[in-house]
């Protein structure tokens, strides 16, 4: 299997653009999860799905951020408009269904808003 | 309030020699603790999970304890390699019928020299 693909692995926009992050999980994982990573305040766990549908987003830091997972191959983490404090590694991750599977993290996506 | 301390905040070894990296956490209703390894520039990896029940659990030269009373968990690692530099995050899992809150270490940075 060819693990958790992140796309892009790299961005840099200017601030008031779009990004979009995309996200194709494990094949035949049930559940799949959006973090953020800083250097300032680790890593945070933004919204994650069970079975395409959005169980928890609390973690999503404003309304600027949206997160949509149409079917079970593919996620997608929007940022409109994005600002220069969104500046962060984003991973993706997924999982079988259950409290205590093991998570398998993509590479992430390293996102530089000018 | 969910919390999780590590400590140290970073950790110098020499290569062959052992170490062990703190945990405490405060979280509620306790679900698991999981402890991840993560190299520089890569996505975390999964090295334990455990839960309640559980005291240790190992995984090849790591060895992970969680003691529920006193909500202490701690990673040893055993004959250290160079391939163990990397920051190791604790992340307590808090939740229950199906709805969860991920909680996280700021980590420990270990650098093992040669």
């Amino acid at each position: 299997d060819a693990g958790v693909i992140q796309s892009p692995r790299h961005e840099v926009t200017e601030m008031g653009q779009e990004v979009t992050l995309r996200c194709k999980p494990i094949s035949g994982h049930n559940s799949l999860f959006w973090y953020r990573q800083t250097m300032m305040r680790g890593l945070e766990l933004l919204i994650y799905f069970n079975n395409n549908v959005p169980i928890d987003d609390s973690g999503m830091p404003e309304d600027r951020f949206s997160a949509k997972m149409p079917n079970a191959s593919f996620s997608t983490l929007k940022i409109q408009p994005s600002e220069p404090r969104d500046s962060a590694v984003y991973f993706c991750a997924s999982s079988s269904l259950g409290a205590t599977e093991t998570q398998y993290f993509g590479p992430g996506t390293r996102l530089l808003v000018l | 309030k969910n919390q999780v301390e590590q400590s140290p905040q970073s950790l110098i070894i020499l290569e062959g020699k052992n170490c062990t990296l703190q945990c405490n956490y405060t979280v509620s209703p306790f679900s698991n603790l999981r402890w991840y390894k993560q190299d520089t520039g890569r996505g975390p990896v999964s090295l334990t999970i455990m839960t309640f029940s559980e005291n240790t659990k190992s995984n090849g030269r790591y060895t992970a304890t969680l003691d529920a009373d006193t909500k202490q968990s701690s990673l040893h690692i055993t004959a250290s390699q160079l391939s163990d530099s990397a920051s190791y995050i604790c992340v307590a899992h808090a939740g229950n019928s199906g709805t969860y809150k991920y909680i996280f270490g700021t980590g420990t940075r270990l650098k093992v020299l040669a």
